[in-house]
């Protein structure tokens, strides 16, 4: 079975700094991995995903993630945060033929 | 936009009662999923639906029930609510044909409150 956690419910860091969003994830097989973004009000919206092929994927709005295999982990970073990356990020799991599992979000907070 | 469309937006009723919610995928996409989102239990994956037979469940109480029409659109049903059930309840549609893994599409939800 797969799982996901994300480390850290809240992260927040100032305008212009880095950001970084930790995931880890289990699977028996090659998983695809892909980190949503959710905006007060509103549903959840692809960021990036990792199938197969390179391993350092890029999203859009500026973010990109690598996938290591050997650490199990797909965290999402982003150069210089923007006031509008406030928002609820989800990194998500899924097999071929089985359903997505999420991991539990991490609120991004931007500070001016 | 993301073509999945989601009804009612907002919903308030009273324990014990039974309310449907109602979601149209995105043209063409033959799965449907249905998620559950509250503050305590995170974003939890209740039930999914390809080409109108049930696919895979999830952590969905046996009170509610769901359904994948011809048309495509799916009703999520709950029953006998309990102040619990209050949530945002998600619809995702994919292209996924069973054989892959692919992203999900949400609609932008509908919050259910319980009173």
């Amino acid at each position: 079975a797969q799982s996901v956690t994300q480390l850290g419910s809240h992260v927040s860091v100032s305008e212009g700094a880095l950001v970084l969003l930790r995931c880890n994830y289990s699977s028996s097989v090659p998983p695809y991995l892909f980190w949503y973004v959710q905006y007060p009000n509103q549903g959840l919206q692809l960021l990036l995903k990792y199938t197969t092929g390179a391993t350092l994927v890029k999203g859009i709005n500026g973010f990109e993630a690598e996938f290591k295999k050997s650490e199990t982990s797909f965290h999402l970073t982003k150069p210089s945060a923007h006031m509008s990356d406030a928002a609820e990020y989800f990194c998500a799991v899924s097999v071929v033929g089985f359903k997505t599992i999420f991991g539990a979000g991490t609120r991004l907070f931007v500070k001016a | 936009d993301s073509g999945v469309t989601q009804t009612p937006k907002h919903l308030i009723t009273a324990t014990g009662q039974r309310v449907t919610l109602r979601c149209s995928p995105r043209s063409g996409d033959l799965s449907v999923y249905w998620y559950q989102q509250s503050l305590d239990q995170g974003l939890q994956f209740l039930i999914q639906y390809y080409n109108g037979e049930e696919r895979a469940k999830g952590n969905i109480l046996e009170r509610f029930s769901a359904q994948q029409f011809p048309d495509l659109h799916s009703e999520l049903n709950l029953s006998s609510l309990e102040l619990g059930d209050s949530a945002l309840y998600f619809c995702a549609s994919s292209s996924n044909q069973g054989q892959t893994a692919g992203e999900l599409f949400f609609g932008e939800g509908s919050r259910l409150t319980v009173l």
